[in-house]
């Protein structure tokens, strides 16, 4: 059973850059099969997909959102991370590190369980 | 992007009644040669993440209950839940993944009436 876990700071000020980081267990990040994704929830609101990023740094990003994130993987740790600069109050989200059920054009299989960011001085 | 717009944005449905919860895509998100539909639906309780439970429009993910199917084509979605559970009281996310950026509904609540 893959299971997937966030860690990163909970609380970002303004202007600056959110870094999370996502841990795979029970599962390879570079597996040929898989795209790994970001998406993130302002509280009480819709689902908003981040970007996916292959085991070999391919990458899709949301166009609204493409100029200011940065996605990496690191297959010696299996992890790959996430990188949103310049953040607003309108960052502020629950943000989920999930796992593709295969290629990119394929739903989300496994979530993990998503911490609370928030951005404020 | 493909806009998804789903409806109501909430219903109240007695134990055991049927809940029925739409979703509409601003375009098609049907891959005609392959015959499927990209349209994932997903259920969100309380503090938790979303779960996958649908699929291709139709095909119920593992371990899903057979209460729970989906229905539609192109750009008109249905989820079903033919008799509702007190466990099934959740948010509902419909999604396309058939254009990128991915995007989902607004999302749907159930609740018990």
């Amino acid at each position: 059973q893959v299971q997937l876990q966030e860690s990163g700071p909970g609380l970002v000020k303004p202007l600056e850059t959110l870094s999370l980081t996502c841990t795979v267990s029970g599962g390879t990040i570079d597996s040929s099969t898989y795209y790994w994704a970001w998406i993130r929830q302002p509280p009480g609101k819709g689902l908003e997909w981040i970007g996916s990023i292959y085991y070999n740094e391919g990458t899709y990003y949301n166009p609204s959102l493409k100029s200011r994130v940065t996605m990496s993987v690191d297959t010696s740790k299996n992890q790959f991370s996430l990188s949103l600069k310049s953040v607003t109050a309108a960052d502020t989200a629950i943000y989920y590190c999930a796992r593709h059920r295969s290629g990119f054009f394929s739903p989300i299989e496994y979530w993990g369980q998503g911490p609370l960011v928030t951005v404020s001085s | 992007d493909i806009v998804m717009t789903q409806s109501p944005d909430s219903l109240a449905v007695s134990l055991g009644e049927r809940a029925t919860i739409n979703c509409k895509s601003s375009q098609s998100v049907a891959y005609t040669p392959q015959n499927k539909n990209y349209l994932a639906w997903y259920q969100q309780k309380p503090g938790q993440p979303p779960k996958l439970l649908i699929y291709w429009a139709s095909t119920r993910e593992s371990g899903v209950p057979d209460r729970f199917s989906g229905s539609g084509s192109e750009t008109d979605f249905t989820l079903t839940i033919s008799s509702l559970q007190a466990e099934d009281v959740a948010v509902y996310h419909c999604q396309q993944y058939y254009r990128t950026p991915p995007t989902f509904g607004q999302g749907t609540k159930v609740e018990i009436k």
